[in-house]
Parts: C-alpha cells; structure tokens; sequence
C-alpha cells in the first residue's frame, strides 16, 4: 500500500515550547488530514487541506499542504499539557481512473508529551 | 453529534476463538473502514466498505472477514484469532467524496491469549 513517513516518531517538550511535525510521501496525495489521538480513545480530526500549497490554522495549530502534494506539516504553538497525545497525518490518493472510495493512508504517529 | 460506536472497548480470546468485532455509524455514511493500530507502524487498512454488501482489501487483509449488511454496520471478524492479531482495532466512517473527514470509534483493545 501507500506509504506515508511521519516525523518525528516521538517528542518530549517543555509546556510554552511550539513543536513541528512533518510527513512526506514518495506518492502525489489530493488531501492531507492531521488526527489527535487522546490515550484510550480513537482519532479525531485536527485540521483538513485540500489544496497545493494551502496553509491553514486552528487555533494554536497551523499546518500546510506541500507544493509537490508529497508532503504535510503540523505546528502546535505555544504548547499546553492537554496537547499530549499521538498525531497521525493522514493522506488521500486518487485511485486509477480517478475514483477513491474515501481510503486514507497514515503516517505512523508522532508521539507527544509535554511537561508542565 | 456525529457518532461512530464499536461494540466493546476490551475483548480477551483465546487463540483459535472466531472473533466479531462490530461497529455502528449513525450518519448514513456510504464508506467504512476498519484499521489497526499498533506501536511505531500507525494505522494501517485492514478492510474498507464503499456500500452495503461491497467490500476492498486494505493493505493487511490476511486473517480477517469483513461484512456490512447494512449501511451502519460493519462488522470485522477475525475466523480463527492468534496472537498476532492482539492489537487495537479502530472502526472509521466517511461520506462519499473527497472534502470529507473520518470519523473514528473509540477503538477495541483485542487481546488473544
């Protein structure tokens, strides 16, 4: 299947300190998604991005769709305990034909602990 | 509120046991998924559902069933379980299209003794 590589695989941070995350692909994706994870419960949608190049922010979070569509990032400022958790990008690819059935590839996570 | 629900949060089986694990969409999605999880390889597409009674391999079908009766439901089983498929097991749903996001249950932590 696709693959996504996320990085980095985990961070350990001090709460205030801002933190980056990336993901790339050797393949053209059409949509980039990043997730938070929450111990014990399932993926919920951070941030969406449709276009080449789109940048988009949701509060202390910012991410961008890459020029190439082969590559998302994910910054979080200023960050807060509560921001602990894992986070998954998650790609769209267009099948042959240009059909999808709405399948999505992840990257393998970014954990992430914050410090008080 | 949207709402992905699967059936049960912990399962124990013992090795060779047959498995369902079942999972309910209440926002009419066409698209079903179900991954699992497990430490430093993220989730990865067991089966995935594009309406009732269709079904797709994902990338690591090998050992699982899928069914989808109907359009809320999607089941996973697991024919004959081993220790290898101890994980956790996250049900996802989507609207058709591409502007869409998915919707995850909270997941089924399956150990297999």
């Amino acid at each position: 299947g696709q693959q996504l590589n996320q990085s980095p695989q985990s961070m350990f941070i001090q709460e205030g300190e801002d933190v980056s995350m990336n993901c790339t692909s050797s393949s053209i994706f059409n949509t980039w998604l990043w997730y938070k994870q929450d111990p014990g419960e399932g993926p919920v949608l951070l941030i969406a991005l449709y276009k080449a190049g789109e940048l988009t922010s949701n509060g202390r979070l910012t991410a961008q769709f890459g020029i190439t569509r082969k590559d998302s990032f994910l910054n979080i400022s200023a960050s807060i305990p509560s921001d602990v958790g894992i986070y998954f990008c998650a790609g769209q690819i267009l099948n042959a034909g240009g059909t999808s059935y709405g399948k999505l590839t992840f990257g393998q996570g970014t954990i992430l602990t914050v410090h008080p | 509120d949207v709402k992905v629900t699967q059936s049960s949060r912990y399962l124990v089986k013992r090795t060779g046991e047959k498995v369902f694990l079942e999972c309910v969409q209440d926002m009419d999605h066409e698209n079903m998924f179900w991954y699992r999880q497990d430490p430093g390889l993220g989730l990865r597409l067991i089966y995935f559902s594009y309406d009732v009674k269709m079904k797709e391999k994902g990338d690591i079908p090998e050992g699982y069933s899928v069914s989808r009766e109907k359009k809320e439901r999607f089941s996973l089983i697991l024919e004959s379980a081993s220790t290898n498929q101890t994980s956790m097991y996250l049900c996802a749903s989507r609207e058709q299209g591409f502007h869409t996001e998915a919707f995850f249950g909270q997941g089924t932590r399956l150990t297999v003794v």
